[in-house]
């Protein structure tokens, strides 16, 4: 089984502050994990992914994500905040199976998150 | 660049009622294909994945019922039966055979209960 966990429902800050969004997951092997965004009325955006390697990896938009297998966490780390990065950013797993698991993503609850100007 | 295009992009559903949704893959490069659903809470759940035509799965998720086809290498279409709750539906697309390759989500089709 797998399952993500984004333990913040809420994040508020000011524009100009860092932030970081909260990730862990329960996985049996090495996962692969993404984070999306979605903003109000939109689909989901891609920011970034881990898949190997460098534990820090860099999306778009100025995100970046810190994988740290020692507590099976994934935070999403951006500095400094802006206001248009106000939206709800999701989580997700992909475990390294094949057939039934194949292209299923598990998603967290999501976090709001809300950049005051 | 769109990759993805999703028909309706919404629709009321009286009670009962079936409705039949459409998503159509622009680029060839990202075969495969699933559907997604996001409840009203915002809670995303992967329903399928179906990489070559002619693949089709059933589904029962409380609040709907779900038949899922992919008709040819670029359509894949989604049945929602006896749904009682409005629901979200995401198709994507990704590149190979899904496992760590980026999925993308298509606009969404947004379905309401009468």
């Amino acid at each position: 089984a797998q399952s993500v966990d984004q333990p913040d429902a809420h994040v508020t800050l000011y524009e100009g502050a860092s932030l970081e969004l909260r990730c862990s997951y329960s996985y049996s092997a090495a996962p692969y994990l993404f984070w999306y965004v979605q903003y109000p009325g939109q689909s989901l955006q891609f920011l970034l992914k881990y898949i190997t390697g460098d534990a820090v990896v860099k999306g778009t938009k100025g995100f970046e994500a810190e994988f740290r297998k020692s507590n099976s966490s994934f935070n999403l780390k951006k500095s400094p905040a802006h206001w248009s990065d106000s939206a709800k950013y999701f989580c997700a797993l992909e475990g390294r199976g094949t057939g039934a698991n194949t292209g299923k993503l598990t998603f967290g609850h999501g976090t709001i998150l809300r950049v005051h100007p | 660049v769109t990759l993805l295009e999703q028909n309706p992009r919404w629709r009321l559903v009286p009670r009962g009622q079936a409705v039949n949704l459409r998503c159509i893959l622009k680029n060839s490069q990202y075969p495969w294909m699933s559907w997604y659903q996001q409840d009203l809470q915002k809670q995303l759940q992967w329903l399928f994945t179906l990489r070559s035509p002619g693949d089709k799965e059933v589904k029962s998720l409380p609040g709907a019922d779900y038949l899922a086809t992919r008709v040819t290498d670029t359509e894949l279409r989604l049945q929602v039966a006896n749904m009682s709750q409005g629901r979200t539906l995401y198709c994507t697309c990704s590149s190979g055979q899904g496992a760590r390759d980026t999925q993308y989500f298509g606009p969404g089709t947004r379905l309401l209960v009468l």
